[in-house]
């Protein structure tokens, strides 16, 4: 199995570009979620989904926005990039979405907004 | 807001020895977690302990809990270099289950 999958690894963007985000997963679970981490921050939760076709939104959503059409993918998509959106992001899923146990973390992908 | 917070932010210690670190939170939880993230790595889960349970060990690892302090210690025993890592709790609360949150994490290295 991947586990989590995420794409890309690194990532440059200038103010006002768009781009998305790519998270998968090969275990059929039903929970995802998008964090971000920033030095003395720890991670902060930018939103979930509890199965396809349900979303929610976390901490710091602004900014950002995500859907899920299918158990195995949820994407992140920043829809006018700003500096402060300069962070390392991590995709997590778990198993159970009524209480999250046990997350599976991607690699992460750092992202540079210029 | 952090429903998390860690201390030490860092601890430096000798391989062999044992490492301590605490977490607390502000809300009721239905469990607590702690993972660990090596440098430029997605973060691995290591231990869950639940808000009814007091104690957990796995391998060298024990968590203890105590939801009346609203805290927890993570104690690794008998370190080893490869221990060196980040070290995060993370929390749900009762009133949102789906959102766990992290504490800001305890940086432990591990010197030979």
């Amino acid at each position: 199995n991947a586990g989590v999958t995420q794409t890309p690894k690194f990532q440059v963007l200038k103010t006002g570009q768009s781009m998305t985000l790519q998270c998968a997963q090969d275990m059929n679970h039903e929970y995802m979620s998008w964090y971000r981490q920033d030095p003395g921050m720890g991670l902060r939760l930018i939103h979930y989904s509890v199965g396809a076709g349900i979303t929610d939104q976390g901490e710091v959503p602004n900014g950002y926005n995500v859907s899920r059409s299918t158990t195995e993918d949820f994407p992140l998509r920043l829809l006018s990039a700003a500096p402060s959106q300069t962070s390392v992001y991590f995709c997590a899923s778990s198993y159970s979405w009524d209480t999250v146990e046990k997350l599976f973390f991607g690699s992460g992908t750092q992202l540079s907004v210029l | 807001s952090q429903q998390g917070e860690e201390d030490p932010q860092a601890l430096s210690i000798q391989e062999g020895e044992n490492a301590t670190m605490n977490c607390s939170y502000k809300t009721s939880i239905n469990n607590l977690q702690w993972y660990r993230q090596n440098s430029g790595r997605g973060l691995v889960h290591l231990i869950l302990i639940r808000s009814n349970e007091r104690e957990k060990h796995s391998g060298r690892l024990r968590v203890t809990l105590d939801t009346s302090k609203k805290s927890s210690s993570l104690l690794i025993t008998a370190s080893r270099a490869a221990d060196t890592a980040s070290y995060f709790c993370a929390t749900d609360t009762v009133q949102g289950a789906q959102k766990l949150v992290f504490g800001q994490g305890t940086r432990l290295t591990i010197n030979p």
